[in-house]
């Protein structure tokens, strides 16, 4: 129950075009969900979140979708450039009232954007 | 640079050795937490410190790791009596109560031959 999934485990985009990606949750006491992106060698980069009070957060380019009925998020990212090649990771985290912000991550997805 | 900064970047040890990170968060989080990533996978939780307190410990840290925040600031990581199975990359991140944002350094890898 404490498990976040990611689909697809990896990805192949055209410049300009749009990046998909999508995780699922069982756990319904999570309430903060943040996307990662990871260059090799790196540590992750906190991206883009959102709260299940809102069911959609726009920042730049990148899209957070939420489904908190289907309890399902994802990550749209727009007119995607080469350099948004990298790995993405979604995660989840209780908080509030169980008093612990710990993340759980899913197994990433790898963004290849060619040219 | 006010980012989580962790040292060594690399460490490579032999099987049995004791080694230590470190981690400074951003000055003004007091939270800080140790996560372990290997490769193709997500990072997972080890154990989180709000100021000098260490508040919860994942099942994933054996008896042969410890973790200390003294003063509230630094923390360390230390692995006795290495084993294969313990390369990967650790990292730490640190974040304010209640936004929930965590910001990670940029890790440390550990490889034990």
């Amino acid at each position: 129950q404490q498990q976040v999934k990611q689909s697809p485990q990896s990805l192949i985009v055209q410049k300009g075009g749009i990046s998909i990606i999508n995780c699922a949750y069982e756990n319904t006491a999570f309430d903060y969900f943040p996307w990662y992106q990871q260059f090799p060698g790196k540590g992750p980069a906190l991206l883009i979140a959102i709260r299940p009070d809102v069911s959609e957060k726009k920042e730049g380019r990148f899209t957070i979708s939420f489904n908190k009925s289907a309890k399902q998020f994802s990550l749209h990212i727009m007119d995607s450039q080469p350099g948004d090649s990298a790995t993405y990771f979604c995660a989840a985290s209780l908080g509030g009232s169980y008093n612990t912000d710990k993340l759980i991550f899913g197994t990433g997805t790898r963004l290849q954007v060619f040219p | 640079d006010t980012g989580v900064s962790q040292d060594p970047r690399h460490k490579i040890t032999k099987r049995g050795q004791n080694v230590t990170f470190r981690c400074d968060p951003i000055s003004e989080h007091n939270r800080l937490y140790w996560y372990r990533q290997t490769l193709g996978q997500g990072p997972e939780f080890l154990t989180y410190f709000q100021n000098e307190a260490q508040l919860e410990k994942s099942r994933l840290l054996s008896d042969r790791f410890s973790a200390e925040r003294p003063k509230g600031s630094f923390s360390t990581l230390e692995i006795q009596r290495t084993e294969q199975g313990d390369s990967a990359m650790y990292l730490c991140a640190s974040s304010s109560p209640g936004t929930g944002e965590q910001f990670f350094g940029p890790g440390t890898r550990l490889t034990v031959l």
